[in-house]
This record gives C-alpha cells, structure tokens and sequence, in this order.
C-alpha cells in the first residue's frame, strides 16, 4: 500500500511563474491536508479538504494560493505569481476520515529564483 | 500568536544520553498530542501521541510525559542513538485531526 505521493519534489520556479503540486493520498482516503515548512520552521497548516471540498482553509494566504481534491485525480495546490517569499517545502497529509491518523508525504520542495 | 512552544531549537548529547524535548500550550481544545520525526528531505512521521487522559507513555526507548494542568508534555528518548539525530516536532490537534498546530522543531544530534 503505497503512501501519501507527491510530485514533483523539488521544482523550481522563477519570479512570477505559477507553480502547482500534486499531492495522491494514500489509497482509501478521501481527507487531505496541506501545510508549508519554512525553513528552520514547524510545519504551519494550510487548508484540508475532502473529495470535490474545501473544508478549512484558515492557513491558506488570502491572495495567489488555491488548493482543490477534485473527485478524480490528485489534489491540487497551485501558487501563481510565485514570490521569493513562496520558497519552502510544502508537504501533503491525507487521512481516512476527519478524525483518524494523517500521514505526511515527502513534500515539494519550490525553490522560487 | 503561536500555540505550541517547543524547546529547545537544538539538543547535542551522547550515545547513550537522555535527550528531552519540551512543548507547552495555550488552547485547551487540544486532546491530541502529537511527536514526529523528520529526516533531511523527508516528510515527518509519527513517533509516539498521548490524550490529555494519560500522565505518561512509553513505546520502545520513547516515552511522552504529560502535565494537564501546566499544559505541557515532553519527549524522552531513552538509550539514545546516532540513528535518532533528527528533527523533532511537537505537535497538538483537536479529536486527532489532521489539522495539526505545529512546534518549531528540535534538531536533535547524537554523538557516538
């Protein structure tokens, strides 16, 4: 059973790109979370969703972030017009419901130049 | 304001040493405690988690030791090993959801 999968893990970006990480939870869960890791920082949560729905995104910066779970496919965190300030590690959890374990993936490392 | 302080940034100690790793904090809606460990270039991975019901608890050579009243809970590492050196973060949630309110993280170096 493979784990949480996210892709790709490094990428680099330049000033004003739009940069998006994908994020395939672990197989039977329908709840995932995003959160950002700055360096030599805790994680800090960004938004949970589940299948088609934003359930909170209390983390998530007001401008240029978006996040989706469509219904087929992975979940989606997209950056446009990436910032030098975007660089950092964003990592994916995803659980089996609301209330049980999450699991991390390895994170996308975005390098903004 | 930051809900989950954690101390110390970094912790040097021997082969052998008992490292210990301190969280305080503020929302007592937490119930779900947390530690994970994280190597370079990796996701963080749950350690060992306690509920606020139990004083103290012990999987393999790590032991949680929680304070209700002070509102902060600890990490022990005991017999520790170079295979330990990471970094490790507190963490607390509400019902173990996955929405997660995270330490700063300890960078833990054990020597042989």
């Amino acid at each position: 059973n493979a784990g949480v999968m996210q892709n790709p893990r490094h990428l680099v970006r330049r000033r004003g790109q739009e940069a998006r990480l994908r994020c395939s939870p672990m197989k039977g869960h329908s709840h995932v979370y995003w959160y950002r890791q700055l360096p030599e920082e805790g994680l800090k949560f960004m938004v949970y969703l589940q299948k088609e729905n934003i359930i909170d995104e209390s983390g998530m910066p007001k401008e240029r972030f978006s996040a989706e779970f469509p219904k087929e496919g992975p979940s989606i965190l997209r950056i446009q017009q990436v910032v030098r300030g975007d660089s950092a590690a964003y990592f994916c959890a995803s659980s089996l419901d609301k209330n049980t374990e999450a699991f991390f993936g390895q994170g996308t490392r975005l390098t903004v130049v | 304001q930051q809900q989950v302080k954690q101390s110390p940034q970094s912790l040097i100690v021997q082969k052998g040493g008992i490292p210990i790793i301190n969280c305080a904090y503020e929302n007592t809606a937490f119930d779900y405690f947390p530690w994970y460990q994280q190597f370079p270039g990796k996701g963080p991975a749950l350690l060992i988690a306690i509920r606020p019901d139990v004083s103290e608890k012990k999987e393999g050579r790590f032991t949680i030791s929680f304070n209700k009243s002070a509102k902060q809970f600890s990490l022990h590492i005991m017999d520790s090993q170079p295979g330990d050196s990471a970094t490790y973060f507190c963490a607390a949630s509400v019902n173990r959801a996955g929405k997660s309110t995270f330490g700063d993280g300890t960078t833990l170096t054990v020597k042989p």
